[in-house]
């Protein structure tokens, strides 16, 4: 079946500093990608989706200057969270569509902790 | 405007006995409806989804759901569980069959007694 991963699967940072997720379609061409963000205990929230070449879309409350999004190519998406601060602390999640079946594609997550 | 409503945070069930996962929907267009199931440390999996037709829809791993329309619900179950299905799972809605812009419930975990 279709594999997604992310990059890393944890990551600690200071505050003020920036970090950049990975996400990844392994086998398929993900035309479309989506990135979530799950806080403990609380639903998965959609943040933003991109498409290939494309700026990407940002839900309302989302703030693209600091959740860079860049969906480059047809197998890699990277959401930078820039001047991180503690709040942003969470469970990010990308998901990916390829251009077949209707169906998302779930990476394992990336645990963001900003001390 | 779409949003998922999912009756408990925590079910704990005995190996063999059934498995009821309670999800109530609310949405202006006619809905698309999906659960998904994640492990620990892992990706969410689609189990199944319902998109039109049979109200129904048997998905993997021996789960079905039935689609409700006159009480918006998609409530999933399993006549018999496993070891296996302990996990977290989570009920979501769309707008579209293709399931963009996914709306999710809080998601409930299941604990399986031996």
């Amino acid at each position: 079946g279709a594999v997604v991963s992310q990059h890393p699967s944890r990551v600690i940072c200071k505050s003020g500093t920036s970090v950049k997720i990975e996400c990844r379609s392994l086998d398929f061409q993900a035309t479309t990608m989506f990135w979530y963000r799950q806080f403990p205990k609380q639903s998965l929230m959609l943040m933003a989706t991109s498409n290939e070449g494309s700026k990407a879309t940002y839900e309302q409350g989302v703030e693209k200057d600091k959740f860079l999004i860049n969906h480059a190519s047809l197998t890699l998406s990277t959401l930078t969270v820039t001047s991180a601060h503690p709040e942003d602390s969470s469970f990010y999640i990308c998901s990916a569509r390829g251009q077949g079946p209707y169906e998302q594609y779930f990476g394992p997550g990336t645990r963001l902790t900003v001390t | 405007a779409q949003s998922v409503t999912q009756l408990g945070s925590h079910v704990s069930v005995s190996e063999g006995a059934l498995v009821l996962l309670r999800c109530n929907y609310s949405s202006s267009v006619p809905p698309y409806l999906f659960w998904y199931v994640q492990y620990p440390n892992q990706g969410l999996q689609l189990l199944l989804k319902y998109t039109t037709g049979a109200t129904l829809v048997k998905g993997i791993n021996g789960f079905e759901a039935e689609f409700k329309k006159s009480e918006t619900s998609f409530h999933l179950t399993k006549p018999s569980a496993h070891m296996s299905d302990a996990a977290e799972y989570f009920c979501a809605v769309s707008g579209s069959p293709a399931g963009n812009k996914l709306t999710f419930g809080g998601g409930t975990r299941v604990l399986v007694k031996p």
